[in-house]
């Protein structure tokens, strides 16, 4: 099983969809979660970290569930500039080892 | 942005070649790392320098060579590359070694290896 895994994607959503995207980890030792975004061509830039009591930044909302071991970001009133690709990223220690999901295609249609 | 950068943004290289990469951070960052992104797959992590000490190597092959002079700048010096070794290199910085922090990348360098 890999250690991070996605939605496969690509999801083709309307402008103003709301859509919601998975990921698992593996290790239940994981502490830190981020959901980054990567434009095409482009390098990732973070997008939020997840908190364990979730949180919320605008549209977008990262929820975590340990016990399931998921991380979900939902997207509402989608816009045409957030079309990108959305990686989940897991660290599995306090140490640097962050370890990125293969990433979820958005592409948000006019 | 200007946070994180890299030099040069494209390198086309021979297999006998030796390049290297640079990557410069400017956020007062401790920690540096280089990842490998490859088409369709995920980030690949490849090296991890923490106050300039390198403490992660995820089984690089030696013809990747990384160098950390200072907490500012990572190097990662190529040599006798294969066609396989194109991919996106990125240089990211995160604040504290000890603590975990969201990482800021820069651009990548886009290798081809002919």
């Amino acid at each position: 099983r890999k250690e991070v895994e996605q939605d496969p994607g690509p999801f083709n959503v309307p402008e103003g969809a709301t859509v919601a995207f998975n990921c698992t980890y593996s290790n239940s030792a994981s502490q830190s979660f981020f959901w980054y975004r990567q434009d095409c061509r482009k390098e990732p830039k973070l997008l939020m970290s997840v908190y364990s009591s979730g949180n919320e930044d605008g549209r977008f909302t990262a929820q975590l569930n340990r016990a399931s071991q998921y991380i979900s970001l939902l997207i509402r009133d989608s816009k045409l500039s957030d079309s990108a690709t959305y990686l989940c990223v897991v660290n599995s220690d306090y140490g640097q080892n962050f370890v990125f999901g293969p990433g979820t295609r958005l592409s948000v249609l006019p | 942005e200007t946070g994180v950068t890299q030099t040069p943004r494209h390198l086309v290289m021979g297999m006998t070649n030796k390049k290297s990469l640079k990557c410069e951070q400017h956020l007062g960052h401790n920690a540096m790392y280089w990842y490998k992104q490859s088409a369709k797959k995920p980030l690949e992590l490849m090296f991890v320098y923490s106050l300039e000490e390198r403490v992660e190597n995820n089984s690089v092959p030696s013809r990747f060579s990384p160098e950390c002079p200072n907490s500012s700048h990572l190097f990662l010096h190529l040599h006798t590359l294969q066609p396989e070794d194109s991919a996106l290199y990125l240089c990211a910085s995160s604040q504290d070694p000890q603590v975990t922090y969201e990482q800021y990348f820069g651009p990548g360098t886009r290798l081809t290896v002919t």
